[in-house]
């Protein structure tokens, strides 16, 4: 357990319909990173906060996802109209900085199946 | 696109060393050399770090070249647990976690 939970471990959805996923990081960390990842490929950067400042958002971030970490806690990562192309397994990281031990943590991810 | 190249998949024998290879021809001076591992089905776990000189932790060594252009992960003594996807990643420090990842050396430790 690297103290970073995901909720929830799996969904499954029909195509068209919204989900939402949840990351809560360890507790003191300013940073929180989420990254999709494929069958067979390494994780994909998709955005990334310092505290509830979204700073970077990757092309991969079309206009249906949407992230928010309000109080710079916790954080969601919301899909609209979900297509079958956005299963994946989604990733969240959180770290500190300046850096402690120059480390990411990542929880185990929510696997995203769209039927 | 990740700026590192790794053979796709390696084995090694139980309770032998194993040395993954990387290369990373086009480091830049201020960018570290990263290493993370991911076990199936969980999510990726750091293992260790370096800018140019050799690392040591208690999981694994870096072995970073003169030129930084390649480096060597070892683990000292590899178990059946350490069956993984190993990541080679560059980065700059403070842009931790930001991890540009490529496809991995599929590490198998048999018995």
């Amino acid at each position: 357990d690297t103290g970073v939970s995901q909720d929830p471990r799996h969904k499954i959805t029909k195509r068209g319909q919204n989900v939402t996923f949840r990351c809560d990081p360890i507790s003191e960390h300013n940073r929180l990173y989420w990254y999709r990842q494929t069958l067979g490929q390494g994780p994909e950067f998709l955005t990334y906060f310092q505290n509830e400042a979204q700073l970077e958002k990757s092309r991969l971030l079309s206009d249906r996802f949407s992230a928010e970490r309000p109080k710079g806690s916790f954080s969601t990562l919301e899909i609209q109209r979900t297509e079958q192309g956005d299963s994946a397994m989604y990733l969240c990281a959180s770290s500190l900085v300046p850096l402690i031990r120059d480390e990411a943590f990542f929880g185990q991810g929510t696997r995203l199946t769209v039927v | 696109d990740a700026k590192t190249t790794q053979p796709t998949s390696m084995d090694c024998a139980e309770g032998r060393a194993a040395n993954l290879p990387c290369n990373h021809s086009t480091i830049s001076g201020n960018e570290y050399v990263y290493w993370y591992r991911q076990i199936h089905s969980q999510g990726p776990q750091y293992i260790i770090h370096g800018l140019k000189n050799n690392e040591t932790n208690e999981m694994a060594s870096l072995i970073i070249t003169e030129d930084r252009k390649s480096s060597t992960l070892i683990l000292p003594h590899a178990t059946l647990r350490d069956t993984a996807v190993y990541y080679c990643i560059v980065s700059g420090s403070g842009n931790t976690g930001k991890l540009i990842f490529g496809q991995g050396t599929t590490l198998q430790v048999k018995p």
